[in-house]
């Protein structure tokens, strides 16, 4: 079974400037989520979607921050503009369970961004 | 709101000798709680889960953990380290009254195993 992919792996920008990840989920995992992990830190959830409705997006700082999950699939992560603390791993994952009351939930390796 | 407090930043033990990693927790309602493994430069993967099931969990690779509510605790133990073991671990909570619930991880505590 394939695993949650996410590209890129790596990118490194300069502050002010724009980039996005893209995350394709497990086949049939309803609901998606996008984590951002800090170096040091556990991960925190920036948004979840429910097949292609938001369940939960009250911590994406949304002046720059915005995502989307348009045929509630695969899902795009944007960034614009970067900041210098943006710099970190941003995580997608999914699971077949909505309400995360198993927390099985399925990483993909993350996309680790480097804002100078 | 939930939170977890996971004691030991760090933990450094010897292959074959016992790990053990500290998790705390604080919840509002009866709480599930987990534990992931990161691998460097992998996803996170479920090692086990709590969910009101019983008090002891045993998960994979040999790891197993102890819900103890009077403690609020769920520390994660291995009697005996492997190589292959080390690694970030993180302890996550969910709970709530609500259909969608979220999970809330640790700092994360770093194991190193030495030969």
């Amino acid at each position: 079974e394939a695993g949650v992919a996410q590209s890129p792996r790596y990118k490194i920008i300069e502050k002010r400037q724009s980039v996005a990840f893209w995350c394709n989920p497990i086949s049939g995992h309803a609901t998606l989520y996008w984590y951002q992990q800090i170096l040091g830190q556990g991960p925190k959830l920036l948004i979840q979607f429910q097949n292609n409705g938001v369940v939960d997006d009250s911590q994406l700082p949304k002046d720059r921050f915005s995502a989307e999950r348009l045929k509630g699939v695969d899902s795009t992560l944007k960034i614009q503009p970067a900041k210098l603390e943006d710099s970190a791993v941003y995580l997608c994952a999914s699971s077949l369970d909505p309400g995360a009351n198993t927390g099985e939930l399925f990483f993909g390796e993350g996309s680790r961004l480097t804002v100078l | 709101a939930q939170s977890v407090t996971q004691l030991d930043s760090h933990v450094s033990v010897s292959e074959g000798t016992p790990v053990l990693l500290r998790c705390n927790y604080s919840s509002s309602y009866s709480p599930s709680l987990f534990w992931y493994v990161q691998h460097p430069n992998k996803g996170l993967q479920l090692l086990l889960k709590y969910t009101s099931a019983a008090t002891l969990v045993k998960g994979i690779n040999g790891f197993e953990a102890e819900f103890k509510k009077s403690e609020t605790s769920f520390h994660l133990t291995k009697p005996s380290a492997h190589m292959s073991d080390a690694a970030e671990y993180f302890c996550v909570v969910t709970g709530g009254n609500t259909g969608f619930q979220k999970l809330v991880f640790g700092t994360g505590t770093r194991l190193l195993v030495s030969p």
